[in-house]
């Protein structure tokens, strides 16, 4: 069975407290993302992945940390720097659009995480 | 230049009516144009996409309409099903650059029975 696994569905952190979510596909996908959602605020772009050992600051990145040791898996660490850190969490992958035709992002279930 | 932006926020249409769901961009550059559906404590899925060289692309009852010139892209849910409730998001993206896509704020549709 192929696709994006997320974990865990639901996690509660008391406020000060680093977490760490996890993500990992199957699909040998080359690109990975992480995507913060919030009422109202549709999927906003956390970090961002093309290739192992490689990432990128997406649009909000402070107070958030990644790292791709290996293609299957790319963590998500929220620190206590992060100001607001209750949301639900979204990690995605895809190929790079020169394969297939297009860069369809594949979503995995999500991490809803609260902080008390 | 970025912003891709979604109307409306929250939509309610008879079952068998036609929902419609309206995006504006700025950026000229965004050559690829999804639209996601996502269902409560799911993550999204790609629905239907659109590329800028056609100005109509129909997959069963949803239909992508697409306006260079005007730069505005709307997804069309025909005879709208309560099945059909969820939140829509559209989106662009510029392929063969970064891969990044740039999601609207997205549409709570709701389909009463």
């Amino acid at each position: 069975d192929g696709g994006i696994t997320q974990s865990p569905k639901y996690l509660f952190r008391k406020e000060g407290q680093n977490v760490t979510l996890s993500c990992e596909q199957n699909l040998n996908h080359d690109a990975m993302y992480w995507y913060r959602q919030d009422p109202g605020q549709g999927l906003r772009l956390i970090y961002y992945s093309q290739i192992v050992n490689d990432f990128q600051k997406g649009d909000i990145a402070e107070g958030y940390s990644v790292s791709r040791e290996k293609k299957e898996s790319f963590p998500l660490t929220v620190t206590s720097a992060q100001k607001n850190p209750t949301a639900f969490y979204l990690c995605a992958s895809s190929t790079p659009s020169g394969r297939p035709l297009n860069n369809e992002q594949f979503f995995g279930p999500g991490t809803r995480l609260t902080v008390l | 230049q970025q912003q891709v932006k979604q109307s409306p926020q929250s939509l309610i249409v008879q079952k068998g009516g036609i929902s419609i769901i309206n995006c504006a961009y700025e950026n000229t550059a965004f050559d690829y144009f999804p639209w996601y559906q996502q269902f409560p404590g799911k993550g999204p899925a790609l629905l239907i996409a659109i590329r800028p060289d056609v100005s109509e692309k129909k997959e069963g009852r949803f239909t992508i309409s697409f306006n260079k010139s005007a730069k505005q892209f709307s997804l069309h849910i025909m005879d709208s099903q309560p099945g059909d409730s969820a939140t829509y998001f559209c989106a662009a993206s510029i392929r063969n650059r970064d891969d990044k896509i740039i999601f609207g704020k997205g549409t709570r549709l709701h389909i009463l029975p």
